[in-house]
């Protein structure tokens, strides 16, 4: 089954404890990228990856880190995390080629709860 | 700055009627455009697409899109309970080549009441 797979799905942690996300997918996609989700804010991209080792920032990168070692996996890592990064976040990907190339899969989302 | 823009609603419609949901976006070079769905707590998921002037059925779902008043519907015909959601559209840059170019708007949450 095609799917894209994110874990946690729900993390509760204190200020500034690392923590990482973890996204892998499937299908062979060569673009994945993460957003968070709040409300009254809608979806806002952190950061993508258009190939492995290219990673670029999104609208809202500060406090985040990634890497795209594998073409299947895009981890998140919160190196310091805060408040203010308690959201709900999903991780993406979607192929660069074909007709409906701006189709993006998501992952059922991180609840991420910052203390 | 790209800026895609919908009403946050909610928007209710009663059962059966056909629910209107609208966008606007302010890059005029925008290339494709699409409608995704997302049910409380769950991820979005792509319901429609165009890319072309016009209408584009499929099934109960009509995507409508006007280039040259940068708007984008998208229409819902016999409205279901189960439609119930926000309903977010986004708008690439690109005609094809990755969803790099994708911004979202904030969504409109639709409420169809039985």
């Amino acid at each position: 089954e095609a799917q894209v797979t994110q874990n946690p799905r729900y993390l509760i942690t204190v200020t500034g404890k690392k923590l990482t996300v973890t996204c892998s997918q499937n299908m062979n996609h060569e673009y994945m990228s993460w957003y968070r989700q709040d409300p009254g804010l809608g979806l806002r991209q952190i950061y993508y990856s258009m190939n492995v080792e290219v990673t670029d920032k999104g609208d809202v990168p500060e406090g985040y880190k990634v890497s795209r070692k594998e073409k299947r996996n895009f981890p998140l890592i919160l190196e310091s995390p805060s408040p203010n990064q308690t959201s709900l976040y999903f991780c993406a990907s979607s192929s660069r080629t074909g007709v409906n190339t701006g189709e993006l899969f998501f992952g059922e989302g991180s609840r991420l709860t910052v203390l | 700055q790209k800026e895609v823009e919908q009403n946050s609603g909610p928007l209710s419609v009663p059962e059966g009627a056909i629910a209107s949901l609208n966008c606007t976006y302010s890059d005029r070079g925008s290339q494709s455009f699409f409608w995704y769905r997302q049910y409380s707590g769950k991820s979005p998921e792509l319901i429609m697409f165009i890319y072309s002037n016009g209408d584009k059925e499929d099934g109960r779902f009509t995507a409508q899109l006007n280039k040259a008043s940068q708007y984008v519907s998208l229409l819902i015909r016999d409205s279901q309970p189960s439609d119930s959601a926000t309903y977010l559209c986004a708008v690439n840059k690109w005609a094809g080549g990755g969803a790099d170019g994708l911004t979202f708007g904030k969504g409109t949450h639709l409420i169809i009441q039985p």
